[in-house]
């Protein structure tokens, strides 16, 4: 059964550019996360979609948004880039009744912003 | 506001240690805690789900416990192996969604 996939996984962009990253769950599930890790920051919830609507949102400026398609497919926007969005963003999925919450984690998308 | 907590920070064990990791909450209303490893440059993969409801899980050599009264949890591993060297890091579910709040993780290396 194939795991959670990101693409792209390396991306260099420079200072006011926009990047979109997409995140592929796990079959069957409904839900899809993204998290900002950094080295000063850790990680950091950005927002949950379920059943393409937004249920949560973390603190982040309203540069960072994303959506989720009727495939549970989601992806996850970054306009006007600055130095500080350089980090490993992880999206997880979720939603199998039988592993109740359980999260499973992607390998990442490492931005580079320049 | 929920804050989580990992000490220490980084440990280095000689193989073959049973050994403790730690992770506090501020707020015991607690959905779930989730331990994942992280190895370097890599995603997380999901170690042990324990619910509110529940004070352990068990898999394997690892045992995670949960006392939400004291806001606590613990990951014990058994005879460790050079291979779980990695980040360890503990996230804590709010409610029925499925957003987490992590701690900062605890570096652990495991020399042959």
């Amino acid at each position: 059964k194939a795991g959670v996939t990101q693409t792209p996984r390396y991306l260099i962009k420079t200072r006011g550019q926009q990047v979109t990253l997409s995140c592929s769950p796990i079959s069957g599930h409904r839900s899809v996360s993204w998290y900002q890790q950094t080295p000063g920051q850790g990680l950091q919830f950005l927002f949950e979609y379920f059943s393409e609507t937004q249920r949560n949102k973390g603190n982040f400026p309203g540069r960072f948004s994303g959506r989720q398609f009727s495939n549970s497919r989601s992806e996850m926007n970054v306009s006007t880039l600055e130095l500080g969005d350089s980090a490993l963003y992880l999206c997880a999925s979720a939603g199998l009744a039988k592993h109740t919450n359980e999260q499973f984690f992607g390998p990442g998308t490492r931005l580079t912003v320049l | 506001k929920q804050e989580v907590t990992q000490i220490p920070a980084a440990l280095s064990v000689p193989e073959g240690e049973n050994l403790v990791l730690n992770c506090s909450f501020t707020d015991s209303a607690i959905y779930n805690l989730q331990w994942f490893r992280q190895d370097p440059g890599k995603g997380l993969t999901s170690l042990l789900l324990i619910q509110s409801s529940q004070r352990e899980q068990t898999s394997g050599r690892l045992n995670a416990s949960l006392d939400k009264s004291s806001g606590r949890s613990t990951l014990y591993i058994a005879a460790s192996q050079p291979g779980d060297s990695a980040t360890y890091l503990c996230a804590v579910g709010l409610d029925s969604s499925y957003k987490l709040i992590f701690g900062s993780g605890t570096r652990l290396l495991v020399r042959p």
